[in-house]
Protein backbone atom coordinates (compact mmCIF):
# COMPACT_ATOMS: atom_id res chain seq x y z
CA UNK A 1 0.00 0.00 0.00
CA UNK A 2 2.59 2.80 -1.05
CA UNK A 3 3.93 3.42 2.59
CA UNK A 4 0.59 4.50 3.95
CA UNK A 5 -0.96 2.90 7.26
CA UNK A 6 -4.16 3.99 8.40
CA UNK A 7 -5.15 3.60 12.40
CA UNK A 8 -7.08 2.05 13.63
CA UNK A 9 -8.34 -0.75 11.05
CA UNK A 10 -11.18 -1.11 13.01
CA UNK A 11 -13.32 0.95 15.34
CA UNK A 12 -16.62 0.65 17.12
CA UNK A 13 -17.92 3.72 18.75
CA UNK A 14 -20.66 5.44 20.27
CA UNK A 15 -23.11 8.36 19.59
CA UNK A 16 -22.06 11.61 20.42
CA UNK A 17 -18.07 10.41 21.28
CA UNK A 18 -14.98 11.99 19.84
CA UNK A 19 -13.32 10.03 16.84
CA UNK A 20 -10.06 10.29 15.80
CA UNK A 21 -8.41 8.67 12.52
CA UNK A 22 -4.43 8.69 11.43
CA UNK A 23 -3.27 8.54 8.23
CA UNK A 24 0.35 8.00 8.56
CA UNK A 25 2.56 8.52 4.85
CA UNK A 26 6.67 7.50 4.48
CA UNK A 27 6.56 8.75 0.81
CA UNK A 28 7.08 12.48 1.00
CA UNK A 29 4.16 13.41 -0.64
CA UNK A 30 2.58 16.96 -0.76
CA UNK A 31 -0.97 15.59 -1.11
CA UNK A 32 -3.00 13.88 1.48
CA UNK A 33 -7.11 13.33 1.10
CA UNK A 34 -9.90 11.68 3.36
CA UNK A 35 -12.38 9.75 1.84
CA UNK A 36 -15.04 8.00 3.06
CA UNK A 37 -17.18 4.92 1.26
CA UNK A 38 -20.58 4.22 1.36
CA UNK A 39 -22.98 1.77 -0.86
CA UNK A 40 -23.89 3.08 -3.79
CA UNK A 41 -22.15 6.18 -3.41
CA UNK A 42 -18.57 5.22 -4.54
CA UNK A 43 -16.00 7.41 -3.07
CA UNK A 44 -16.57 10.81 -1.26
CA UNK A 45 -13.95 13.33 -1.00
CA UNK A 46 -14.13 14.83 3.06
CA UNK A 47 -11.13 16.68 3.31
CA UNK A 48 -7.89 17.37 1.55
CA UNK A 49 -4.70 18.61 2.31
CA UNK A 50 -1.87 20.67 -0.02
CA UNK A 51 0.89 20.92 2.60
CA UNK A 52 1.49 21.28 6.40
CA UNK A 53 -1.48 23.20 7.92
CA UNK A 54 -3.49 23.50 4.50
CA UNK A 55 -6.43 21.74 4.24
CA UNK A 56 -9.58 22.29 2.32
CA UNK A 57 -12.54 21.04 2.45
CA UNK A 58 -14.48 18.25 -0.16
CA UNK A 59 -17.86 17.47 -1.02
CA UNK A 60 -18.79 16.05 2.25
CA UNK A 61 -17.06 17.82 5.14
CA UNK A 62 -19.71 18.70 7.41
CA UNK A 63 -19.16 16.99 10.96
CA UNK A 64 -15.45 16.12 9.86
CA UNK A 65 -12.46 18.52 10.77
CA UNK A 66 -8.63 17.55 10.00
CA UNK A 67 -5.25 18.30 11.01
CA UNK A 68 -2.08 18.11 9.13
CA UNK A 69 1.08 19.32 11.60
CA UNK A 70 3.90 17.28 9.95
CA UNK A 71 3.99 16.25 6.08
CA UNK A 72 3.62 12.71 7.16
CA UNK A 73 0.41 12.22 9.33
CA UNK A 74 -3.05 13.79 8.74
CA UNK A 75 -5.49 13.56 10.95
CA UNK A 76 -9.32 13.56 10.97
CA UNK A 77 -11.46 13.95 13.27
CA UNK A 78 -15.33 13.56 14.03
CA UNK A 79 -15.91 16.08 16.91
CA UNK A 80 -19.26 13.78 17.77
CA UNK A 81 -19.75 10.92 15.78
CA UNK A 82 -23.28 10.37 14.58
CA UNK A 83 -24.82 6.80 13.27
CA UNK A 84 -24.59 8.26 9.62
CA UNK A 85 -20.76 8.61 9.76
CA UNK A 86 -20.45 4.60 10.04
CA UNK A 87 -18.57 3.90 6.74
CA UNK A 88 -15.21 2.60 5.43
CA UNK A 89 -12.70 5.48 5.58
CA UNK A 90 -10.17 5.53 3.32
CA UNK A 91 -6.37 7.93 3.30
CA UNK A 92 -4.47 8.21 -0.04
CA UNK A 93 -1.93 10.39 -1.15
CA UNK A 94 -0.30 11.89 -4.17
CA UNK A 95 3.13 13.86 -5.23
CA UNK A 96 1.35 16.68 -7.02
CA UNK A 97 -1.16 18.45 -9.18
CA UNK A 98 1.29 20.22 -11.89
CA UNK A 99 -0.43 18.75 -14.93
CA UNK A 100 -3.65 18.03 -13.73
CA UNK A 101 -4.43 15.50 -11.04
CA UNK A 102 -1.69 13.15 -10.05
CA UNK A 103 -2.39 9.62 -9.74
CA UNK A 104 -3.56 8.71 -6.04
CA UNK A 105 -1.92 5.84 -3.38
CA UNK A 106 -4.24 4.40 -1.09
CA UNK A 107 -4.05 3.25 2.48
CA UNK A 108 -5.93 0.02 3.75
CA UNK A 109 -8.42 1.57 4.72
CA UNK A 110 -10.38 1.87 8.73
CA UNK A 111 -13.96 1.01 8.86
CA UNK A 112 -15.63 2.81 11.53
CA UNK A 113 -19.14 2.09 13.24
CA UNK A 114 -21.18 3.78 14.99
CA UNK A 115 -23.74 2.56 17.37
CA UNK B 1 -20.21 18.98 -8.80
CA UNK B 2 -18.27 16.57 -11.89
CA UNK B 3 -18.33 13.08 -11.76
CA UNK B 4 -16.99 10.32 -13.51
CA UNK B 5 -20.11 7.71 -14.02
CA UNK B 6 -19.27 3.93 -14.95
CA UNK B 7 -21.44 1.44 -17.15
CA UNK B 8 -22.45 -1.28 -16.24
CA UNK B 9 -22.51 -1.05 -12.85
CA UNK B 10 -22.09 -5.00 -12.40
CA UNK B 11 -20.52 -7.02 -15.01
CA UNK B 12 -20.28 -10.88 -14.88
CA UNK B 13 -18.17 -13.17 -17.28
CA UNK B 14 -16.23 -16.09 -17.95
CA UNK B 15 -12.28 -16.59 -17.37
CA UNK B 16 -10.72 -15.81 -20.90
CA UNK B 17 -13.36 -13.38 -22.16
CA UNK B 18 -12.75 -9.91 -22.35
CA UNK B 19 -14.27 -7.37 -20.24
CA UNK B 20 -15.19 -3.47 -21.00
CA UNK B 21 -16.47 -1.33 -18.61
CA UNK B 22 -17.11 2.13 -19.66
CA UNK B 23 -16.75 5.68 -17.88
CA UNK B 24 -18.54 9.00 -18.57
CA UNK B 25 -17.82 12.69 -17.05
CA UNK B 26 -19.07 16.08 -17.53
CA UNK B 27 -16.77 18.80 -17.83
CA UNK B 28 -12.98 19.04 -19.97
CA UNK B 29 -10.21 17.83 -18.26
CA UNK B 30 -6.43 17.16 -18.19
CA UNK B 31 -6.29 13.56 -17.38
CA UNK B 32 -8.54 10.51 -16.45
CA UNK B 33 -7.56 7.88 -14.22
CA UNK B 34 -8.87 4.15 -13.51
CA UNK B 35 -8.42 2.62 -10.32
CA UNK B 36 -9.20 -1.26 -9.39
CA UNK B 37 -10.47 -2.03 -5.86
CA UNK B 38 -10.65 -5.45 -4.45
CA UNK B 39 -13.12 -6.15 -1.81
CA UNK B 40 -11.71 -4.87 1.51
CA UNK B 41 -8.76 -3.17 0.50
CA UNK B 42 -7.94 0.17 -0.50
CA UNK B 43 -7.92 1.49 -4.52
CA UNK B 44 -5.56 0.63 -6.17
CA UNK B 45 -4.11 2.81 -9.23
CA UNK B 46 -4.23 0.95 -13.25
CA UNK B 47 -3.98 3.28 -16.09
CA UNK B 48 -3.37 7.93 -16.39
CA UNK B 49 -4.35 8.65 -19.36
CA UNK B 50 -4.17 12.38 -20.54
CA UNK B 51 -6.23 14.50 -22.84
CA UNK B 52 -4.00 14.70 -25.34
CA UNK B 53 -3.69 10.72 -25.48
CA UNK B 54 -6.52 8.50 -27.24
CA UNK B 55 -5.37 5.14 -25.95
CA UNK B 56 -3.09 3.69 -23.55
CA UNK B 57 -2.08 -0.04 -23.15
CA UNK B 58 -0.58 -1.72 -19.50
CA UNK B 59 -0.61 -5.53 -19.53
CA UNK B 60 -4.28 -6.91 -20.70
CA UNK B 61 -5.62 -3.06 -20.11
CA UNK B 62 -6.30 -1.26 -22.56
CA UNK B 63 -7.74 2.18 -21.89
CA UNK B 64 -9.40 4.34 -24.55
CA UNK B 65 -10.53 8.20 -23.80
CA UNK B 66 -12.60 9.94 -26.69
CA UNK B 67 -12.91 13.51 -25.25
CA UNK B 68 -15.30 14.73 -27.97
CA UNK B 69 -17.49 12.67 -26.60
CA UNK B 70 -16.07 12.54 -22.56
CA UNK B 71 -15.79 9.35 -22.49
CA UNK B 72 -13.48 6.36 -21.83
CA UNK B 73 -13.72 2.98 -21.70
CA UNK B 74 -11.07 0.04 -19.99
CA UNK B 75 -11.13 -2.94 -21.68
CA UNK B 76 -9.38 -6.16 -19.80
CA UNK B 77 -8.65 -8.74 -22.02
CA UNK B 78 -7.93 -12.60 -21.46
CA UNK B 79 -9.97 -11.50 -17.97
CA UNK B 80 -8.60 -13.89 -15.11
CA UNK B 81 -10.35 -14.44 -11.67
CA UNK B 82 -8.42 -11.99 -10.24
CA UNK B 83 -9.32 -9.61 -12.33
CA UNK B 84 -12.95 -9.73 -9.63
CA UNK B 85 -12.89 -6.31 -8.31
CA UNK B 86 -14.63 -3.12 -8.52
CA UNK B 87 -13.55 -0.95 -11.01
CA UNK B 88 -13.45 2.89 -10.88
CA UNK B 89 -12.65 5.75 -12.89
CA UNK B 90 -11.18 9.32 -11.96
CA UNK B 91 -11.52 13.08 -12.93
CA UNK B 92 -10.24 16.09 -11.73
CA UNK B 93 -12.86 18.63 -9.91
CA UNK B 94 -14.17 21.31 -12.42
CA UNK B 95 -12.21 24.33 -10.88
CA UNK B 96 -9.99 22.56 -8.76
CA UNK B 97 -7.13 19.63 -10.08
CA UNK B 98 -5.78 19.29 -6.81
CA UNK B 99 -9.00 16.39 -6.21
CA UNK B 100 -10.23 13.75 -7.38
CA UNK B 101 -13.67 12.72 -8.62
CA UNK B 102 -14.68 9.10 -8.14
CA UNK B 103 -17.51 7.25 -10.18
CA UNK B 104 -19.62 4.79 -8.30
CA UNK B 105 -18.04 1.73 -10.19
CA UNK B 106 -18.31 -1.42 -12.25
CA UNK B 107 -18.87 -5.08 -10.05
CA UNK B 108 -16.74 -7.41 -11.88
CA UNK B 109 -17.35 -10.97 -11.52
CA UNK B 110 -15.09 -13.79 -13.34
CA UNK B 111 -15.81 -16.62 -12.84
CA UNK B 112 -13.48 -20.03 -13.48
Amino acid sequence: DAGITQSPRHKVTETGTPVTLRCHQTENHRYMYWYRQDPGHGLRLIHYSYGVKDTDKGEVSDGYSVSRSKTEDFLLTLESATSSQTSVYFCAISESAARGADTQYFGPGTRLTVL
Amino acid sequence: SQQGEEDPQALSIQEGENATMNCSYKTSINNLQWYRQNSGRGLVHLILIRSNEREKHSGRLRVTLDTSKKSSSLLITASQAADTASYFCATEGSYNTDKLIFGTGTRLQVFP
